[in-house]
């Protein structure tokens, strides 16, 4: 029962490099998304997909990409690491109906200096 | 625009005492709203949403549509209690768009 699974957990960058988190998920759910977390603000929307091949934007999607080639795999891309994006990232995932539970991975926290 | 407020960063609480965490939302349709807990060193789950009308670890939470809010609420505070908790809204037929409050922290003091 792995749920959703995060990669890697920690991660230090340098300014303007590049990389990309992992999020895989098993249980056949729909919906994926990534989030930030930051002091003082709780949770922020950066990307989420729908269903393999479909993809969104959320509050904060500047600096970041994603796709979603499978149902399981839904990976961020940081395409030149900012300091700003210092964070914890998190992913979740969650099938269909307004009312159901978003299950989260266990984060990766991200430096980038 | 929907938003999530709630108001206090920061809550202590004797053991044995009620708790209550504030939550206020907007939002011009019928939301769906829930809270979601963080203990430390785990990861974020769902610690009950307002449609299911249950009550976990001792907790409830109403929603009051007329007050825009969705509370929640124990009784006797225990010490396992401690940890960060989020109010979370979402707005449509699906919970890949939550938006967050900015969570309250909750220490209960022996």
């Amino acid at each position: 029962n792995a749920g959703v699974t995060q990669t890697p957990k920690f991660q230090v960058l340098k300014t303007g490099q590049s990389m990309t988190l992992q999020c895989a998920q098993d249980m056949n759910h729909e919906y994926m998304s990534w989030y930030r977390q930051d002091p003082g603000m709780g949770l922020r929307l950066i990307h989420y997909s729908v269903g393999a091949g479909i993809t969104d934007q959320g509050e904060v999607p500047n600096g970041y990409n994603v796709s979603r080639s499978t149902t399981e795999d839904f990976p961020l891309r940081l395409l030149s690491a900012a300091p700003s994006q210092t964070s914890v990232y998190f992913c979740a995932s969650s099938t269909t109906g307004g009312d159901t539970e978003a299950f989260f991975g266990q984060g990766t926290r991200l430096t980038v200096v | 625009a929907q938003r999530v407020t709630q108001p206090e960063k920061l809550l202590s609480v004797f053991k044995g005492a009620p708790v209550e965490l504030k939550c206020n939302y907007s939002y011009s349709g019928s939301p769906e709203l829930f809270w979601y807990v963080q203990y430390s060193r785990q990861r974020l789950q769902l610690l009950l949403r307002h449609i299911s009308r249950e009550s976990i670890k001792g907790f409830t939470a109403d929603l009051n549509k007329g007050e825009t809010s969705f509370h929640l609420k124990k009784p006797f505070a225990q010490e396992e209690d401690s940890a960060m908790y989020y109010c979370a809204l979402s707005s449509n037929f699906g919970n890949e768009k939550l938006t967050f409050g900015t969570g309250t922290r909750l220490t209960i003091i022996p």
